[in-house]
């Protein structure tokens, strides 16, 4: 099956300051890579996705960017902001059976 | 526009129970899936069901089941609870294949 590994576990930033979250994958067959946030007792929320066929997508000031022959894909966000804080979870999707395989999860803190 | 939603929000239970979670979709979606998040980590995929048939299942149990009614809404049903499953149990609907969007959750607590 998928397995999907996360880096950092934690992170922490300057309020303004750019914060990047990585991620590896092992199905080739896996093409659908959502990102989801989650604040403290809270749903996991939607906050972007990419598929396999695009290297990169941006809304407004987070975007994803995926590398297929890598394995990798990872999460950018720019001029942040304390209501970024939160843990953050990629997933991916194989197209052999639709489930979606989470990394470990981020914590991010950013800093006023 | 309604969300996904769940209930009960909270459970407690004891050791040896059974317990039935209840999950409605977004309107319009026709996928349900069902996943445990322990404390501190990801969501682990338990099932997935896709116009009432199962499409997949997850490496748990089965002590858990689930199925789907004809509209759309989902049970997931625990038999004999062990602590080990305390956590929260979260529902996804889906429109489509990939997008998946999640409801509040039931926090089950075993003592």
């Amino acid at each position: 099956g998928e397995n999907v590994e996360q880096h950092p576990s934690t992170l922490s930033v300057q309020e303004g300051d750019s914060a990047v979250i990585k991620c590896t994958y092992s199905d080739s067959a896996s093409n659908y890579f959502p990102w989801y946030k989650q604040e403290l007792g809270k749903r996991p929320q939607l906050i972007i996705d990419i598929r396999s066929n695009v290297g990169e997508k941006k809304d407004q000031r987070i975007a994803v960017t995926l590398n297929k022959t890598a394995k990798h894909f990872s999460l950018h966000i720019t001029e942040t902001q304390p209501e970024d804080s939160a843990v953050y979870f990629c997933a991916a999707v194989s197209s052999n059976d639709y489930k979606l395989s989470f990394g470990a999860g981020t914590t991010v803190t950013v800093r006023a | 526009d309604a969300g996904v939603t769940q209930s009960p929000t909270h459970l407690i239970k004891t050791r040896g129970q059974q317990v039935t979670l209840r999950c409605s979709p977004i309107s319009g979606h026709k996928s349900v899936s069902w996943y445990q998040q322990v404390l501190g980590q990801g969501p682990q995929f338990i099932f997935q069901y896709y116009e009432k048939e199962e499409r997949g299942r997850g490496n748990f149990p089965d002590r858990f089941s689930a199925r789907q009614f004809p509209n759309y809404s989902s049970e997931l049903n625990v038999n004999a609870l062990l602590l080990g499953d305390s956590a929260l149990y979260l529902c996804a609907s889906s429109p489509r294949t990939y997008e998946q969007y999640f409801g509040p959750g039931t926090r089950l607590t075993v003592t």
